[in-house]
């Protein structure tokens, strides 16, 4: 009965290459949230997905950020050209569709960006 | 707006009461979350409670919520060590669905 699973647990990139984050919801969960939590600040909502379908990306930057949930396979979080402000821990989180406001977080990918 | 507020840093002696506060802004919400985090790792529910009960217990734990004053806090007795961690008040707003929405995070720390 594993729980969410994320990875890489680090990644570490240089200015300008892309980062993937992959998040593997719990069995049975649909709903897949992404979080951005910066050194020393609070959890800030990113995008909020379906199986396929982006429900509410009102939290993701316009820019250089992308999201998808496969009707197979994991959730990707993307980040192109990555900048030193990208440095953060990503967190996803996964939801049932009966209970879907009860999210259970994953471990999170702590980015590094050089 | 959609604020959650919370204090940032409680610091307390180990055995003593803890008592972490939280005010939400959107009155219809239906359950109330309370998060921790420990260091270098996610968010771990914690404990929740109903938008019409005043108060739920649960071992060490007691939640109180003042529905007229959208005032939410978190009580853990006997604060041990292994207390030591941030924790997440988090509501439900609702928009186009149930959107939770997390306060800052108040960070715990337990003083031997």
């Amino acid at each position: 009965n594993a729980g969410v699973m994320q990875n890489p647990r680090h990644l570490v990139r240089r200015r300008g290459q892309e980062a993937r984050l992959r998040c593997s919801p719990m069995k049975g969960h649909s709903h897949v949230y992404w979080y951005r939590q910066l050194p020393e600040e609070g959890l800030k909502f990113m995008v909020y997905l379906q199986k396929e379908n982006i429900i509410d990306e009102s939290g993701m930057p316009k820019e250089r950020f992308s999201a998808e949930f496969p009707k197979e396979g994991p959730s990707i979080l993307r980040i192109q050209q990555v900048v030193r402000g990208d440095s953060a821990a990503y967190f996803c989180a996964s939801s049932s569709g009966t209970r879907e406001h009860e999210q259970f977080f994953g471990p999170g990918t702590r980015l590094t960006v050089l | 707006g959609e604020d959650v507020e919370q204090s940032l840093f409680l610091s307390v002696r180990e055995g003593d009461s803890s008592v972490i506060n939280c005010t939400y802004t959107d009155s219809s919400s239906t359950y109330l979350y309370w998060y921790k985090q420990e260091p270098g790792a996610g968010l771990q529910l914690l404990t929740y409670i109903f938008s019409n009960m005043d108060m739920k217990q649960d071992q060490r734990l007691t939640v109180l919520l003042n529905k007229k004053d959208k005032h939410l806090s978190l009580r853990i007795a006997d604060t041990q060590t292994g207390d030591s961690a941030i924790y997440f008040c988090a509501e439900i707003v609702k928009t186009s669905y149930d959107k939770v929405i997390f306060g800052p995070g108040t960070s715990l720390s337990v003083i031997p």
